[in-house]
């Protein structure tokens, strides 16, 4: 079945130690998105991907970055996680043709020792 | 500033109750508005929503939009405990890609 895969599902880092969390798709959709979303809060918007444009949000800090190799995959990269950077993350894709809809990976929740 | 906002922000009722979940915005650019339900996990799609006065059905679930007044609710009826979860409203925007911005959630829990 054609989706969105992330990995790991659960990723334990220390304070200040880079990790990189990662998505792919077998969808060959154009959008990738990544969101954060912390606890009993809605997600929010990190930055995506139009094929290889980075679109970053104004407010995403400069500790969160995103590679997008080929359509298939992309990678979170966090510099320095604080521990505010605990949270769900999550991948999602899309293409202009789904209106809107975007399919969701089930998430890597990461948590920061 | 784009915004989507949920009322009420939690919700507790009884198995076998009805439920209308709100949700209002106000975005420049757009495109449909969209229902997700999220159980400690990834949001799943539920709706999604383009015009105005059309209800959308599923089920126990229905949907509707009014473009005019910026604002949709969901329906849930004879519910389950099953349908405890966090209901999720988004709208989809048009910034170069389409982005979707999202409500707060409302957390609905059904008690037997």
């Amino acid at each position: 079945d054609a989706m969105v895969i992330q990995n790991p599902r659960y990723q334990v880092t220390q304070f200040g130690k880079p990790v990189t969390l990662s998505c792919s798709q077998t969808l060959n959709h154009n959008v990738m998105y990544w969101y954060q979303q912390k606890s009993s809060q809605a997600p929010k918007l990190l930055f995506h991907y139009y094929d290889k444009d980075f679109n970053n949000e104004a407010d995403t800090p400069d500790n969160f970055q995103s590679r997008r190799p080929n359509t298939s995959f992309c990678f979170l990269d966090i510099r320095s996680p604080g521990l505010g950077d605990a949270a769900m993350y999550l991948c999602a894709t899309s293409n202009p043709a789904n209106r809107g809809k975007l399919f969701f990976g089930s998430g890597t929740q990461l948590s920061v020792l | 500033e784009d915004k989507v906002v949920q009322s009420p922000l939690s919700l507790v009722v009884h198995e076998g109750d009805t439920v209308t979940l709100n949700c209002s915005y106000e975005v420049t650019n757009f495109r449909s508005l969209l229902w997700y339900k999220q159980e400690k996990k990834a949001p799943t799609f539920l709706f999604m929503l383009t015009s105005s006065g059309i209800e959308k059905k599923s089920g126990r679930l229905s949907s509707i939009l009014d473009k005019k007044e910026l604002f949709s609710i969901l329906n849930i009826t004879a519910t389950q405990t099953g349908d405890s979860a966090v209901y999720l409203c988004a709208v989809s925007i048009i910034q170069g890609a389409q982005k979707l911005v999202f409500g707060q959630g409302t957390r609905l829990t059904i008690n037997p």
